[in-house]
């Protein structure tokens, strides 16, 4: 266990609609990044946030956006869902600003299927 | 070009052998990490080992080692005495400083150990 925890597990939308994702960190970790993993494929980064700030982006549309909250939990949005953002979306803690490895600790995913 | 390959789809390993998961990958950054994920069927990514670029010595989790050959670039995981819970996909990721937090996935390995 990580102690990353998303939620929902599980979330069926269809084409259009908008969708929220939740996330709640490891106890001690600063820091939240998100991945969109496709079926069959390995994960992409979406962004990270770090003290309620984005602080890097992958190659993700505006439509795809978060936030952090104070308690270091986070949101992924994503508007105007289309078919290809079906995928398991998977949520990462770590503790960064110190010199240790900042290793990136996964939650079990929440897996949104567009329809 | 990619920036990690890991060229083994699927692979087969008797239980309590040894099997060695291919990863290479590309970067001009000095400064690196390389990370090893497991992921079951549940989909929750599981940290598994780390190799900073400037490690002098292949890193060793239990029965998890890298055998990093950085001339070669390439970061192979070895798990010995193989048990029927290590069937599940493996990722290689990189993380390279110039590239913040952004963990970069290799296409994974599904590994089936055989009783």
């Amino acid at each position: 266990e990580t102690g990353v925890t998303q939620s929902p597990t599980h979330l069926i939308k269809t084409r259009g609609q908008q969708v929220t994702l939740r996330c709640s960190s490891q106890s001690g970790h600063n820091t939240v990044s998100w991945y969109q993993q496709a079926l069959g494929q390995g994960p992409q980064f979406i962004f990270q946030y770090y003290r309620e700030e984005e602080n890097g982006r992958g190659n993700f549309p505006p439509r795809f956006s978060g936030l952090q909250f104070p308690n270091y939990s986070s949101e992924l949005n994503v508007n105007a869902l289309e078919l290809d953002d079906s995928a398991l979306y998977l949520c990462a803690s770590s503790l960064e600003g110190g010199s240790g490895k900042n290793i990136q600790y996964f939650g079990a995913g929440t897996r949104l299927s567009v329809l | 070009a990619q920036k990690i390959t890991q060229t083994q789809p699927g692979m087969f390993v008797q239980e309590k052998e040894a099997v060695t998961l291919d990863c290479t990958y590309d970067t001009s950054d000095p400064s690196y990490g390389l990370f090893w994920y497991k992921q079951p069927s549940s989909g929750e990514m599981i940290f598994l080992i780390y190799q900073g670029s400037y490690d002098q010595q292949n890193a060793t989790e239990g029965r998890y080692s890298l055998n990093f050959q950085k001339a070669r670039k390439s970061a192979n995981l070895v798990i010995s005495a193989s048990q029927l819970g290590d069937s599940a996909m493996y990722f290689c990721a990189m993380r390279e400083r110039n590239a913040g937090n952004m963990l970069t996935f290799g296409g994974g390995t599904r590994l089936m150990v055989k009783p």
